[in-house]
């Protein structure tokens, strides 16, 4: 079975500090990935996706970045972190290949990044 | 633009009544659509799916409708028991892209025993 994991679980860093979170995917090939944050009672925003080793696709224009160094990893970056930067950010992943637009996303348990 | 967005915020039933979560969708492209459950702390949690070319899709205890002519779908939980205690979300799909998920706000669903 496949299964999808983030890590670390909570971080908080401080304003203009740099950040790295990670995500991996095992028990499938070639999957779509995707990064997505969430406010605080609210619903779910797409960052950035990626159907291949290093194929970025950015939904929304920030100071976050995305990277896929490899087929099941999924690394979301940011250079200098900004207060608006708080949140929930969530992986998932979904079938790839040729047809692998229109399935179902599978979410991993999520980073809880504060900013201070 | 697009949206989807829920009619109530908040849902509280009794254990055993069954639940109904509404949401309404603008994008009339939109083709395939998601429940999900989402726990205090927790990724989302796949509950069903529906294409648009069903109108009512069931699962263990969940069905989902799906009325396209008002742009409206529903989930109905049967004999709601407190570890459906979450927020649900529907997400919608298509319109020109086969990867964007385009969430509601979700329904806190509060489940007292």
């Amino acid at each position: 079975s496949q299964t999808i994991h983030q890590w670390p679980a909570t971080l908080v860093q401080p304003v203009g500090s740099p950040l790295s979170l990670e995500c991996t995917v095992e028990g499938t090939s070639n999957p779509n990935l995707y990064w997505y944050r969430q406010a605080a009672g609210r619903g779910l925003q797409l960052l950035f996706y990626s159907v291949g080793i290093g194929q970025i696709s950015s939904e929304v224009p920030q100071n976050l970045s995305a990277s896929r160094p490899q087929d099941r990893q999924f690394i979301l970056s940011s250079k200098k972190l900004l207060l608006s930067d708080s949140g929930f950010y969530l992986c998932a992943w979904s079938v790839g290949g040729p047809r692998g637009g229109g399935k179902t996303q599978y979410f991993g348990p999520g980073t809880r990044l504060l900013v201070l | 633009g697009e949206s989807v967005g829920l009619h109530l915020p908040t849902l509280s039933v009794q254990e055993g009544d069954n639940s109904i979560i509404n949401c309404a969708y603008s994008n009339s492209a939109s083709d395939y659509f998601i429940w999900y459950k989402q726990e205090s702390g927790k990724g989302p949690q796949f509950i069903i799916d529906i294409r648009s070319n069903m109108d009512k899709r069931q699962g263990q205890r969940v069905t989902v409708l799906l009325n396209k002519t008002v742009k409206h779908l529903s989930l109905q939980i049967a004999a709601t028991q407190p570890g459906d205690s979450a927020v649900y979300f529907c997400a919608e799909m298509g319109g020109g892209s086969n990867y964007k998920l385009t969430f509601g706000k979700g329904t806190l669903l509060t489940v007292n025993p």
